[in-house]
């Protein structure tokens, strides 16, 4: 069966360190998305790719950054973690980008 | 700008009761598209419907029902007689791009469900 997988599941990482998740989609969807879920704020874009080599910003972007080298995988980095990071982190991937979303099951990522 | 409101934090029930979840967005755009996500405590996010502007019928699928109102700009989601199993959070989402560039998602209303 198809899936989307993000590693790792949990992360504690200090502040200014690079880190990065993975996000592994086997559903061979051309869109791919990040978010991040803070209470209070639900879920907010991070970045957001239409296809290999493609790239964009979302709402909140400062401080992350994501590359497509192909289909499957979307990786977000941090480039230097603040505590201000710490949140849960979604990856989602979907067929058109106006139909739904299969999101992965989230990277708790704690920045102490 | 867009915007989409949950006022509704958390709503608690008890087995086999009605519950009506409400979302109200706001945009200026006449072409864009709402969603429905469940958030079970295993945490993963799951699609349950997506609706264009276009399309004001509302929609039954077994015990979800979902009512449109684009006077009131309103999509609200109720669960007839509910189930432990329907314990999650419920987001509503807006997109008005159809390229899910600005999908704008509502803060979320937990409902828990009690024997």
């Amino acid at each position: 069966d198809a899936e989307i997988t993000q590693s790792p599941r949990h992360k504690i990482t200090e502040t200014g360190r690079q880190v990065t998740l993975a996000c592994h989609q086997t559903w061979n969807h051309n869109n791919m998305f990040w978010y991040r879920q803070d209470l209070g704020h639900g879920l907010r874009l991070i970045h957001y790719s239409y296809g290999v080599q493609d790239t964009n910003k979302g709402e909140v972007s400062d401080g992350y950054s994501v590359s497509r080298s192909n289909t499957e995988d979307l990786p977000l980095t941090l480039e230097s973690a603040a505590s201000s990071q710490t949140s849960v982190y979604f990856c989602a991937s979907s067929e058109n980008p106006i139909y739904e979303q299969y999101f992965g099951p989230g990277t708790r990522l704690t920045v102490t | 700008a867009q915007k989409v409101t949950q006022a509704q934090t958390e709503i608690s029930v008890v087995e086999k009761e009605d519950v009506t979840l409400d979302c109200v967005y706001e945009t200026r755009d006449t072409t864009y598209y709402l969603f429905w996500y469940k958030q079970p405590p295993s945490g993963e996010l799951v699609f349950l419907i997506r609706r264009n502007s276009f399309d004001e019928q509302n929609e039954i699928s077994g015990r979800y029902s979902w009512n449109f109102q684009k006077s009131t700009s309103s999509f609200n989601f109720t669960i007839t007689a509910s189930q432990v199993v329907d314990s999650a959070v419920y987001f509503c989402a807006l997109d008005t791009t159809g390229t899910a560039s600005k999908l704008t998602f509502g803060t979320g209303t937990r409902l828990q469900v009690t024997l």
